[in-house]
């Protein structure tokens, strides 16, 4: 029973490049979450998705970033023109349903080093 | 406003002694989950324990326990009998709307 399975778990790209960064949730849950970790800092929660919906991008930046969670195949959380700024740890979360009494099965993590 | 506040960036217990990690948090709701999360060097992140709010019993998890005070808005974190693998970042979170919010975490030092 396989968790939650990010891909790549490290990324680097050179600055105007694309990032893409692939999260498959646990075996029957439908709701992903992205968070983004600084150096030294907490999770800041990025976005919110079920299948085929953002439920909740109010933690992403306005431009460069997107998210999606398609009917088949995993969320991809895609970052247009990277800058040194985006470098961090990227790590996607799933549950069965909403939040409230279910809790969050999260993933490895991705770090992207931009150069 | 910062939603969830752990003042203690870092702690060093001694092993096998007991350690309490600190954290406040603000919410409007009466109805919410509070959690403790475990980031060891691999950065992986672990549940360690949660708390529902409209619980009044303290949550346990073997060595793992909370003091929770929903007047004053707090929840700590004990740790007992402190293990050489607790040593790890420690993430306070709360659940607000539809996401989970974490504070900014405190370092575990675990001294042989």
């Amino acid at each position: 029973n396989a968790g939650v399975m990010q891909n790549p778990r490290h990324l680097v790209r050179r600055r105007g490049q694309e990032a893409r960064l692939r999260c498959s949730p646990m075996k029957g849950h439908s709701h992903v979450y992205w968070y983004r970790q600084l150096p030294e800092e907490g999770l800041k929660f990025m976005v919110y998705l079920q299948k085929e919906n953002i439920i909740d991008e109010s933690g992403m930046p306005k431009e460069r970033f997107s998210a999606e969670f398609p009917k088949e195949g995993p969320s991809i959380l895609r970052i247009q023109q990277v800058v040194r700024g985006d470098s961090a740890a990227y790590f996607c979360a799933s549950s069965q349903s909403g939040l409230g009494a279910n809790v969050l099965t999260f993933g490895a993590g991705s770090r992207l080093t931009v150069l | 406003a910062q939603t969830v506040t752990q003042s203690q960036p870092e702690m060093s217990v001694q092993e096998a002694e007991t350690v309490t990690l600190s954290c406040t948090y603000d919410t409007s709701e009466s109805d919410y989950y509070l959690f403790w999360y475990k980031q060891p060097p691999s950065r992986q992140m672990i549940l360690v324990i949660r708390q529902e709010a409209y619980k009044q019993q303290n949550a346990t998890e073997n060595r793992f326990s909370v003091n929770f005070q929903k007047a004053a808005k707090s929840f700590s974190l004990k740790i007992s009998d402190s293990q050489l693998g607790d040593a790890a970042m420690y993430f306070c979170a709360l659940n607000r709307d539809d996401k989970i919010i974490f504070g900014k975490g405190t370092r575990l030092h675990i001294l042989p």
